[in-house]
C-alpha cells in the first residue's frame, strides 16, 4: 500500500537558518505530492504541491521537488522565520482511487529568534 | 469565500454515548473526505463521498462509525457507543479536483 516517511522531529532552528525536512514515499503509479502545514491552534493548510515528476512546488519561500528516481519530496527553505514554527506534514494522493491522502507522521518545527 | 467548517469544535462524551460531527464543505466541491488524527500523528483516511455517494469507506475502524451526505453537501460522521480509543481530532476536507481543503476539525474526547 501507499506510505509516507518523513523526518522525525522536533526540529529546532535559529531564525534565518536553512531548513530541510525529508520526505520519502512508497506508492504504485504516479501520485501527487503535498506539503501541508498546521500552525498552532489552526487547521491543516496546503503549503505546496507537485503533480508530476520533476515538478517543483513553491509557496511562502518554501520549495519541494518531486523526485521520482529517489521517491522523495523534501521540503526546503533558505531562511526561516519565527512565524514558520508549525507542524509540517508530507502527503501523497492515491492516483488509482479517489485521491484520498496518505500522510506522514508530521515534523514539529520551532524557530527561535 | 468561506472555507470548510466543522461543528462542534470540541466534544466531550462519556464512554458508550453516541456522537454526531458535522462538516460543511466549500460550496460546489464535489468530493468530501473524513480523516481521523490521533495525538502526535498524521491524519488517517476514514471515508470519501462524491456528491451524495459514499464511494470508499475502507478506513472506518469499526461498524460503530457511520457517515452520510444525503444531499451532496453537508456531511455527518456518527460514532455509536463511543470508546476511549475514539478520542482524536476528526477532520473534514473537500475538493473540486486534486487539492483538498481542510476544516478546523472536531476534537473528540471520550471519558
Amino acid at each position: 500500500g501507499n506510505s509516507v516517511t518523513q523526518m522525525e522531529g522536533p526540529v529546532t532552528l535559529s531564525e534565518e537558518a536553512f531548513l530541510t525536512i525529508n520526505c520519502t514515499y512508497t506508492a504504485t503509479g504516479y501520485p501527487s505530492l503535498f506539503w501541508y502545514v498546521q500552525y498552532p491552534g489552526e487547521g491543516l493548510q496546503l503549503l505546496l504541491k507537485a503533480t508530476k515528476a520533476d515538478d517543483k512546488g513553491s509557496n511562502k519561500g518554501f520549495e519541494a521537488t518531486y523526485r521520482k528516481e529517489t521517491t522523495s519530496f523534501h521540503l526546503e527553505k533558505g531562511s526561516v522565520q519565527v512565524s514558520d514554527s508549525a507542524v509540517y506534514f508530507c502527503a501523497l494522493s492515491d492516483p488509482f482511487g479517489n485521491e484520498k491522502l496518505t500522510f506522514g507522521t508530521g515534523t514539529r518545527l520551532t524557530i527561535i529568534p | 469565500g468561506a472555507g470548510v467548517s466543522q461543528s462542534p469544535r470540541y466534544k466531550v462524551a462519556k464512554r458508550g454515548q453516541d456522537v454526531a460531527l458535522r462538516c460543511d464543505p466549500i460550496s460546489g466541491h464535489v468530493s468530501l473526505f473524513w480523516y481521523q488524527q490521533a495525538l502526535g500523528q498524521g491524519p488517517e483516511f476514514l471515508t470519501y463521498f462524491q456528491n451524495e455517494a459514499q464511494l470508499d469507506k475502507s478506513g472506518l475502524p469499526s461498524d460503530r462509525f457511520f457517515a452520510e451526505r444525503p444531499e451532496g453537501s453537508v456531511s455527518t460522521l456518527k460514532i455509536q457507543r463511543t470508546q476511549q480509543e475514539d478520542s482524536a481530532v476528526y477532520l473534514c476536507a473537500s475538493s473540486l479536483e486534486v487539492t483538498q481543503y481542510f476544516g478546523p476539525g472536531t476534537r473528540l474526547t471520550v471519558l
